[in-house]
C-alpha cells in the first residue's frame, strides 16, 4: 500500500497570506489527524477528522482549519499567515480511533515558511 | 501536559551497542503507548506500540518497558546501527472523546550511532 502522502512538500508565503496543505490517507484508513512540528514547541496536535467529521480539536486559533472529504482525503487551512506560523505540518492517518487505539502512520509532511 | 520542545536530550552509543531511551509521561489516564523514529526531512516512522495492560512488548531489535507506577516508558534498542541515528519520540493516547486522534508527544531524544 501507498503511504500517506502530503502536497506540496515545500510551501513559501508571506504574512498575511492563506494556505492550503493536503494530505491522502493510507487507503482505507478514515481517521486523519494533523500536527505542527517546530524546534520550540515540538509535535502538538492540530485536529483530527473521521467520515468528513472533526471529532477533535487542539489549542490552535481559528486561523487553522481543516476539512475531510468523501474519500478521506484532507485539507487544513491557515489564515492570515503569521511568522510563528513557519513549521513542518504532519498529517497523519489511522483506520479509526472510535475509543479503540490504531496506530497512526506520518507522511513525510509540508514545510511550510512564512516571511 | 502538551510536548514541549526544549533543548533535546541526546544520547550517543558506539555501533553494536545497546541502546535505551527514557520517556516520563503526565497523563495517569493514559493507556496506549507508542514510540515513533523521525530521520532528517521526514515524517515519523512508528517503531513500536504498547498498551496500559502490558508492561512489555518486543519487536525486532526493539523493546519497550512500560512502569505505570512512576509514569515512565523506554526504548531499548539492540544491537545499535548507524541507520539507527535519528530523533525518537514517545507518545501517548487515552481512551475517551477528548482523545479521538490526538497524540501527545513527549520532547524527543537525538540518538547518534557512531560507527
Amino acid at each position: 500500500k501507498a503511504g500517506v502522502t502530503q502536497t506540496p512538500r515545500y510551501l513559501i508565503k508571506t504574512r498575511g497570506q492563506q494556505v492550503t496543505l493536503s494530505c491522502s490517507p493510507i487507503s482505507g484508513h478514515r481517521s486523519v489527524s494533523w500536527y505542527q512540528q517546530t524546534p520550540g514547541q515540538g509535535l502538538q496536535f492540530l485536529f483530527e477528522y473521521f467520515s468528513e467529521t472533526q471529532r477533535n480539536k487542539g489549542n490552535f486559533p481559528g486561523r487553522f482549519s481543516g476539512r475531510q472529504f468523501s474519500n478521506s482525503r484532507s485539507e487544513m487551512n491557515v489564515s492570515t499567515l503569521e511568522l510563528g506560523d513557519s513549521a513542518l505540518y504532519l498529517c497523519a492517518s489511522s483506520l479509526e480511533l472510535a475509543g479503540g487505539h490504531d496506530t497512526q502512520y506520518f507522511g513525510p509532511g509540508t514545510r511550510l515558511t512564512v516571511l | 501536559g502538551e510536548s514541549v520542545g526544549l533543548h533535546l536530550p541526546t544520547l550517543s552509543v558506539q555501533e553494536g551497542d545497546n541502546s535505551i531511551i527514557n520517556c516520563a509521561y503526565s497523563n495517569s489516564a493514559s493507556d496506549y503507548f507508542i514510540w515513533y523514529k523521525q530521520e532528517s526531512g521526514k515524517g515519523p516512522q512508528f517503531i513500536i506500540d504498547i498498551r496500559s495492560n502490558m508492561d512489555k512488548r518486543q519487536g525486532q531489535r526493539v523493546t519497550v518497558l512500560l512502569n505505570k507506577t512512576v509514569k515512565h516508558l523506554s526504548l531499548q534498542i539492540a544491537a545499535t546501527q548507524p541507520g539507527d541515528s535519528a530523533v525518537y519520540f514517545c507518545a501517548e493516547n487515552w481512551a475517551g472523546g477528548t482523545s479521538y486522534g490526538k497524540l501527545t508527544f513527549g520532547q524527543g531524544t537525538i540518538l547518534t550511532v557512531h560507527p
